[in-house]
């Protein structure tokens, strides 16, 4: 079966970094897309950028450039989502899913509850 | 930047059938996909290149798409299927959702 693990939930401090990881497995991992989503408490979807893992292509919304860094580690299946220095803005729940050959996103991962308070 | 744009809420009556819209420019030219976010849970996709279904998905579950805007549509919608549900699209290399509409079956 196909499945995305994403690790556990964070609390970090102002100014901290932060990486935060989703494992694929039950599929070929580098040759699917991996897209990393944001939802802000009681806020709707945001899409933050995009990696091929197979060559480590990355495409970034606009809104997302240079705020964070999207990578991907292919020998152990394993996208990352990070941060160098967080703000309380970024408090949110952060999606990995899994880009279909027909352009859906259909596999998604728990998610990810960043939480960053002083 | 490109924008989908979505009613805020919808209602229904458990039975009748709920239409929410997509609206954006050219929005005919890409690929429009829906998903339903239930509280707590990560989005499922419910409908992808405008019309097909995940396997999976109640036949329930249609989509349409007219020049500028594409439309999910609940047929015989049931208390289970209220919920959050978002469009998404392609705009040249990234993706874009539009804001969400809310789902309430009355």
């Amino acid at each position: 079966d196909v499945q995305l693990v994403q690790s556990g939930a964070e609390v970090k401090k102002p100014g901290e970094s932060l990486k935060i990881s989703c494992k694929g497995s039950g599929y070929s991992f580098t040759t699917y897309w991996i897209v990393w989503v944001r939802q802000m408490p009681g806020k709707g979807l945001e899409w933050m950028g995009i990696i091929y893992p197979g060559d480590s292509e990355t495409r970034y919304s606009p809104s997302f450039q240079g705020q964070v860094t999207i990578s991907a580690d292919k020998s152990i299946s394993t996208a990352y989502l990070q941060w160098s220095s967080l703000k309380a803005s970024d408090t949110a729940i952060y999606y990995c899913a899994r880009r279909s050959h027909s352009s859906g996103a259909d596999y998604w991962g728990q998610g990810t509850l960043v939480t960053v308070s002083s | 930047s490109y924008e989908l744009t979505q009613p805020p809420s919808v209602s229904v009556s458990p039975g009748q059938t709920a239409s929410i819209t997509c609206s954006g420019d050219k929005l005919g030219d890409m690929y429009a996909c829906w998903y339903q976010q239930k509280p707590g849970q990560s989005p499922v996709l419910v409908i992808y290149q405008y019309n097909k279904r995940p396997s999976g998905i109640p036949e329930r579950f249609s989509g349409s798409n007219s020049g500028n805007t594409a439309t999910l549509s609940i047929s015989g919608t049931q208390p289970m299927d209220e919920a959050d549900y978002y469009c998404q699209a392609w705009d040249s290399s990234t993706g874009v959702f539009g804001g969400g509409t809310k789902l309430t079956v009355l």
